[in-house]
């Protein structure tokens, strides 16, 4: 079946960093979808990317589909003790089928 | 009202045991899910109901069996589970089946511990 390779698996970053993570497929997807798990909290989406090469923001977020449709990164600027989570990324072939998840970076800030 | 509720949050049962979980979207969405999150892993999906009509069964145990009485209520049943079942299982909906612009609202999660 269809996997997604997220990583770093986990990370430590001072307060202020910049964070980067990406996820990759050995298949083309045409949505891509990154989510963010709070401790004891259900996933909340943080950003969709619909077209290939796309670049979207969302505050500190940044998140980019991948031109080849088979990868998408995201960078948090300047972090904060707040962004401490688990960060999911998605992917979905076409309408009509299921997502599918990768195993989630955890993040976690040092003050 | 948070868009999707789910209680238990936190339920502890034995093998014998029966349970249920809960999940309500007030989102007006027609589509809901249930997902398993375990340590380590990908979000498992589990079941899907379009209108309250399963449209997705992932080959999961009978142990589990999902019920849809509308399209703001779904329930999982829970009977005679094992210890590897213990996970956090998550509700989700979205407006149209299957995610079809791949945005899932979760709940908070019910952690479900089986002894």
């Amino acid at each position: 079946g269809q996997q997604l390779n997220q990583s770093p698996q986990s990370m430590f970053i001072q307060e202020g960093e910049d964070v980067s993570m990406n996820c990759t497929s050995s298949s083309i997807f045409n949505t891509w979808l990154w989510y963010k798990q709070d401790p004891g909290e259900g996933p909340v989406l943080l950003i969709a990317l619909y077209k290939a090469g796309e670049l979207t923001s969302n505050g500190r977020l940044t998140a980019q589909f991948g031109i080849t449709r088979k990868d998408s990164f995201l960078n948090i600027s300047a972090s904060i003790p707040s962004d401490v989570g688990i960060y999911f990324c998605a992917g979905q072939l076409r309408g009509n089928t299921p997502l599918v998840f990768g195993k989630g970076t955890r993040l976690s800030v040092i003050a | 009202e948070t868009g999707v509720t789910q209680t238990p949050r936190h339920l502890v049962m034995g093998m014998t045991n029966k349970k249920s979980l809960k999940c309500e979207q007030h989102l007006g969405h027609n589509a809901m899910y249930w997902y398993k999150q375990s340590a380590k892993k990908p979000l498992e999906l589990m079941f899907v109901y379009s209108l309250e009509e399963r449209v997705e069964n992932n080959s999961v145990p009978s142990r589990f069996s999902p019920e849809c009485p509308n399209s703001s209520h779904l329930f999982l049943h829970l009977h005679t589970l094992q210890p590897e079942d213990s996970a956090l299982y998550l509700c989700a909906s979205s407006q149209g089946a299957l995610a079809e612009i791949g945005e899932l609202f979760f709940g908070e999660g019910s952690r479900l511990t089986v002894l």
